[in-house]
């Protein structure tokens, strides 16, 4: 079934350690994005990808580095966790930046303990 | 000012009733506008999309766009116990460079 796959679900991570989200899409998007979602504060996008080989910072990108070193694979680093950075994060991906309909990966809990 | 602003809710209608949700934005260059559903512990999910002004249907779900006004609002006939959810409005600005900007979120509960 094409789609986003996000792994892990969910994880438990000690502060000051180094965590990487994954995110592989399997529809040839150009465009991918990660956000973070909390209570009150909905979906905030951290980085994102135009197109293989290029990203972009977004609204909350201060801790949070990515890479796209392929068009389906869009991997989000934590480079050393802190306890404000537990959220749900979504990966999700579109045909191309902006202009068309965004798809949603199912999700990665994070808990910065 | 939120960029894109909509009431947390929760809002309650009875089981058939047409259900309102209203979005406001605050770029008024903007030109594509969307509704995701969002289940309790699940990923958003696009429901609609519209891009002029009026109204646009499917199915059950009507969207209007008032660009003047710069208010987008969803509309779901006869309301049923699954549609019970979380309806988050996007919105993308003028530019290919601009991005998606999400509301907070409107909590619709459905009630038997």
């Amino acid at each position: 079934i094409a789609g986003i796959t996000q792994a892990p679900t969910s994880q438990i991570l000690a502060a000051g350690r180094r965590m990487t989200l994954r995110c592989t899409q399997d529809m040839r998007h150009n465009a991918m994005y990660w956000y973070r979602q909390d209570l009150g504060l909905g979906l905030r996008l951290i980085h994102y990808s135009n197109t293989a080989g290029t990203t972009g910072k977004g609204e909350v990108p201060d801790g949070y580095s990515v890479s796209r070193a392929n068009t389906d694979d869009f991997p989000l680093t934590l480079a050393s966790a802190v306890p404000s950075q537990t959220s749900v994060y979504f990966c999700a991906s579109s045909e191309h930046f902006g202009i068309t309909e965004a798809f949603f990966g199912q999700g990665t809990r994070l808990t910065v303990v | 000012q939120k960029e894109v602003e909509q009431n947390s809710g929760p809002l309650s209608v009875p089981e058939g009733a047409i259900a309102s949700l209203n979005c406001t934005y605050s770029d008024r260059g903007s030109q594509s506008f969307f509704w995701y559903r969002q289940y309790s512990g699940k990923s958003p999910e696009l429901i609609m999309s519209i891009y002029s002004n009026g109204d646009k249907e499917d199915g059950r779900f009507t969207a209007q766009l008032n660009k003047a006004s710069q208010y987008v609002s969803l509309l779901i006939r006869d309301s049923q116990p699954s549609d019970s959810a979380t309806y988050l409005c996007a919105v993308k600005g003028d530019g290919t460079a601009s991005k998606l900007t999400f509301g907070t979120g409107t909590r619709l509960q459905v009630t038997l």
